[in-house]
């Protein structure tokens, strides 16, 4: 089993601050990255599959970097907002076969 | 509404009975996986099927025994579990990773008790 490690554990924020938070993995084991988005009672959502070093994603207030040489992917949100709230994950995509290996997930509440 | 359907949402369950899980998907996704994740920690891989083989156990007691009948469904069958196996339950699709490099559809997953 691979580690993935995401911090910080969790993070408050106030409506309309920014924040970013970090996923690592072990470098040598890197086929691709994905990020999800888990909503209180709701399923994972994907949001960004990212596969090449230096891929930078956005999508509408919340992009994404990836450096795979060093192992980590950086997740930013601008101007946050209450329903932004929720657990995010990244999962880690072995270069040894079919498994998706997730991080222990960084827990955001945007306090309104 | 989520593409991967989980039933039931909920189940209580004897450290005797013998229950199923369930999950089916329409979206002619190839690999089909089973997740257990408990409070606070992440989703823990625990099945993988490819093309509705098993490729992937990531050395799961056998009270735990998958079946994927066709490329839709995907069952789980639980006996003899013990309090500790007390979870939730994810289920997932993707296509394989050597086609394309496309996420995890979840389902809502189950919530599972033992009592």
């Amino acid at each position: 089993i691979l580690n993935v490690e995401q911090s910080p554990q969790s993070l408050h924020v106030q409506e309309g601050d920014s924040t970013n938070f970090t996923c690592s993995f072990p470098s040598s084991n890197f086929y691709a990255l994905h990020w999800y988005r888990w909503e209180t009672a709701k399923s994972p959502e994907a949001l960004f599959v990212m596969t090449l070093n230096g891929d930078e994603k956005k999508k509408g207030r919340i992009s994404a970097t990836l450096n795979t040489k060093e192992g980590y992917s950086y997740l930013y949100i601008k101007g946050s907002q209450p329903e932004d709230s929720a657990t995010y994950l990244c999962a880690l995509i072995a270069n040894t076969g079919n498994q998706f290996y997730f991080g222990t997930g960084t827990s955001l509440t945007v306090i309104p | 509404d989520t593409e991967v359907t989980q039933t039931p949402k909920h189940l209580v369950m004897g450290m005797t009975n013998k229950k199923s899980l369930k999950c089916e998907q329409h979206m002619g996704h190839r690999a089909m996986y089973w997740y257990k994740q408990k409070a606070k920690k992440p989703p823990e891989l625990m099945f993988v099927y490819s093309y509705e083989k098993l490729s992937i156990n990531e050395s799961v007691p056998s009270r735990f025994s998958p079946e994927c009948p066709n490329s839709s469904l995907l069952n789980l069958h639980l006996h003899a579990l013990q309090p500790e196996d007390s979870a939730l339950y994810l289920c997932a699709s993707s296509q394989p990773r050597g086609e394309y490099n496309s996420p995890l559809h979840f389902g809502n997953g189950t919530r599972l008790t033992v009592t």
